[in-house]
C-alpha cells in the first residue's frame, strides 16, 4: 500500500513569498487533513476535506493560507506572504472517513517549511 | 477547551528497560477516540493504537500496552523491554474527526 506523500519535503523561502504544498493521500480515503506542528509541540489541527468539500477551518488558519482538494484527490496548501511565524512542519493525514468505524489518520511525512 | 496533557517533556532509560508514558486528558464528550502516535527523526507520524471511550480494556500489543482509565482520564503508554529502535517523541491524541494532540514525550533509549 502506498502512505500518505508530501511535497515538497522541504522548503527554504524568504519572507513576503507565497509557497505551496501538494499532499496526495491514501488511495481510497475520502478525508484529509492538514496539521501544523512547530518546534516542541504536538500537530494542531488546521483544516479537513470529506472529498473536494472543506468542512473545517481552524483559527489557526488566517487569510494568508488557502487549501484546496479540487478533484477530492489530491490537496494543495498554499501560504501567501509567508512570515516568519509561519516556518513549521506541515502535517497533511488521510482517512477513510464514515465508511471505516475505527477512522484513523494516517499521516504523511511532513513538509518542514524555513521563512527567512 | 479540551486538553491533552503528556506531563513528562523527556524520559531516557537503558536498554531492556520498562517505562511508560503518561497522557491524561479534558473531555467534554461521552464518547471520544484516543491515539497514540510515535514521531521518529524522520517526522511521519507512526500510528499505533486506537481506542474508543466505551472500552477499557487494556491492550496488548508485543512490547507495548495500554491502560485506559475513564474515571482519571488517562491512557498511559507502556514499553517493555525497552530497545535502542524506540527511541522517539510520542504524542497522545484526543478526537474524532480533528485531533488534539499532547506536547509529546522524548524518549531516548540508551544501549
Amino acid at each position: 500500500d502506498t502512505g500518505v506523500s508530501q511535497d515538497p519535503r522541504h522548503k527554504i523561502t524568504k519572507r513576503g513569498q507565497n509557497v505551496t504544498f501538494r499532499c496526495d493521500p491514501i488511495s481510497e480515503h475520502n478525508r484529509l487533513y492538514w496539521y501544523r506542528q512547530t518546534l516542541g509541540q504536538g500537530p494542531e489541527f488546521l483544516t479537513y476535506f470529506q472529498n473536494e468539500a472543506q468542512l473545517e477551518k481552524s483559527r489557526l488558519l488566517s487569510d494568508r493560507f488557502s487549501a484546496e482538494r479540487p478533484k477530492g484527490s489530491f490537496s494543495t496548501l498554499e501560504i501567501q506572504r509567508t512570515e516568519q511565524g509561519d516556518s513549521a512542519m506541515y502535517l497533511c493525514a488521510s482517512s477513510l472517513g464514515l465508511a471505516d468505524p475505527k477512522e484513523t489518520q494516517y499521516f504523511g511525512p511532513g513538509t518542514r517549511l524555513l521563512v527567512l | 477547551a479540551q486538553k491533552v496533557t503528556q506531563a513528562q517533556t523527556e524520559i531516557s532509560v537503558v536498554e531492556k528497560e520498562d517505562v511508560t508514558l503518561d497522557c491524561v486528558y479534558e473531555t467534554r464528550d461521552t464518547t471520544y477516540y484516543l491515539f497514540w502516535y510515535k514521531q521518529p527523526p524522520s517526522g511521519e507520524l507512526v500510528f499505533l493504537i486506537r481506542r474508543n471511550s466505551f472500552d477499557e480494556q487494556n491492550e496488548i500489543s508485543g512490547r507495548y500496552s495500554w491502560n485506559f482509565q475513564k474515571s482519571t482520564s488517562s491512557f498511559n503508554f507502556t514499553i517493555t523491554a525497552s530497545q535502542v529502535v524506540d527511541s522517539a517523541v510520542y504524542f497522545c491524541a484526543k478526537g474524532t474527526y480533528k485531533y488534539i494532540f499532547g506536547t509529546g514525550t522524548r524518549l531516548k533509549v540508551l544501549a
